[in-house]
């Protein structure tokens, strides 16, 4: 079945170290995206990728930063300068550029203490 | 800058009780309007893409439309299974999303 992997569904850190979020699609996607969804609030956009070696800082890239070495993996690494690191972290996958439906993982919750 | 409002927060239906959900949007240029249901825990999951004023879009108990400020999602004697939180989202000319806080709908049987 073709769809979007995100790893661990739980992720506990104490604040001050870094952590790296795991994205995988099969679905042979161009584009992907990382958003960070808060209670009670819409989903934001920490980083995209419209292809290989290239991605673009989206509303609330502060504090984040991304890879994409590979079509298939987008990961995201949560730095120690994020204030706010605990959330709920989405990632979505698009075919192309252009105006298409994105496709969500399951998500990643995580806790920084 | 664009902006997606959505209404009400919250809204409790007894089962069968048919209702609307409002999604308000500022933006310049709009390219498509998308609808997502999200269950507790869990990634959101496509209904629907809106493109331009007047389209109308259904599914089972879903029917989405679009005007120049606003889109609906009505819901049709909705059943329990149809609680969750519902998002809206649109894109401009830029490739990303802008959501909208969502309205969690609950549904009594």
């Amino acid at each position: 079945d073709g769809g979007i992997t995100q790893s661990p569904k739980y992720l506990f850190r104490k604040e001050g170290q870094n952590v790296t979020l795991s994205c995988e699609q099969n679905l042979n996607h161009d584009a992907m995206y990382w958003y960070r969804q808060d209670p009670g609030q819409g989903l934001r956009l920490i980083y995209y990728s419209q292809i290989v070696n290239d991605f673009q800082k989206g509303d609330i890239a502060e504090g984040y930063s991304v890879s994409r070495e590979k079509k298939e993996s987008f990961p995201l690494t949560v730095t120690s300068a994020q204030k706010n690191p605990t959330a709920f972290y989405l990632c979505a996958s698009t075919p192309t550029t252009g105006v298409y439906e994105q496709y969500f993982g399951p998500g990643t919750r995580l806790t920084v203490t | 800058e664009d902006q997606v409002t959505q209404s009400p927060e919250a809204l409790r239906l007894q089962e069968g009780e048919s209702s609307s959900l409002n999604c308000s949007y500022t933006v310049s240029g709009l390219r498509g309007l998308f609808w997502y249901r999200q269950d507790p825990g869990k990634g959101p999951e496509f209904l629907f893409t809106l493109y331009s004023a007047g389209e109308e879009k259904e599914k089972e108990r879903l029917k989405a439309t679009l005007t120049k400020k606003e889109s609906f999602l009505h819901i049709t004697a909705p059943k329990p299974e149809d609680s969750a939180t519902y998002l809206c989202a649109v894109q401009a000319r830029a490739q990303k999303l802008v959501f909208g806080q969502g309205t969690r709908l609950t549904i009594n049987p």
